[in-house]
């Protein structure tokens, strides 16, 4: 079984400048999560799609990140414009049922704003 | 609110000694899961244990063991005999599952990075 894959692995972008990250969930998993880490703390929820629809954007700073979950599948999360405080990890996870907090991580797309 | 506190921001061990990893959780619900995950170099993290907050028996899988006290608030996680493989960042993670819409969601500890040396 193929799991969770994410890209691009790294990015360098300067302020400003848009960026988007996809991820592609394992085959079967209804709920998709983007979390975001910083380094040297625990990843933080920044989104959940049950099928297409995003049930948990709480921490989703709206003004300038932006997702979605086409056909419930692949996701992408788009960061327009960057700025410097983005410069992180940007984790996906897929899960076959929200409840059951297992989750299947993805290698994470590591972004660098300069 | 809901928190997780690992307390051991690295720890380094030599080959076979047994090591315990710390984590003390905060939450008002009565009904909650409690979690730990392993994040090796290559990024990924890597479901280890679920444990649900009505069953306080410990758990024992190979090297690895969990002792839940809810007395303490605390999940700590043990490897025995540790090996240079389990080098990496471990996490312990809290779930709400008693509201639809907010079940699923993972409060992570901070991490405790493990280095295990030949």
């Amino acid at each position: 079984e193929a799991g969770v894959v994410q890209s691009p692995r790294y990015k360098i972008i300067e302020k400003k400048q848009p960026v988007a990250f996809w991820c592609n969930p394992i085959s079967g998993h209804n709920t998709l999560y983007w979390y975001l880490q910083n380094l040297g703390q625990g990843p933080e929820l920044l989104i959940r799609y049950e099928n297409e629809e995003a049930v948990d954007d709480s921490q989703l700073p709206k003004d300038r990140f932006s997702a979605e979950r086409l056909k419930g599948v692949d996701s992408t999360l788009k960061i327009q414009p960057a700025e410097l405080g983005d410069s992180a990890v940007y984790l996906c996870a897929s899960s076959r049922e929200w409840s059951t907090g297992e989750l299947f991580f993805g290698e994470g797309s590591r972004l660098t704003v300069l | 609110a809901q928190k997780v506190t690992q307390a051991q921001t690295e720890i380094s061990v030599v080959e076979k000694e047994d090591v315990t990893l710390d984590c003390v959780y905060e939450t008002r619900d009565t009904t909650y899961y409690l979690f730990w995950y392993k994040q090796p170099p290559s990024g990924e993290l890597v479901f280890l244990i679920r444990r649900n907050s009505f069953d306080e028996q410990n758990e024992i899988s190979g090297r690895y063991s969990w002792n839940f006290q809810k007395s303490t608030s605390s999940f700590n996680f043990t490897i025995t005999a540790s090996q240079v493989v389990d080098s990496a960042v471990y996490f312990c993670a809290l779930s709400d599952i008693t509201i639809y819409n907010q079940g699923g969601k993972l409060i992570f500890g901070q991490g405790t990075e493990l280095s295990v040396k030949p």
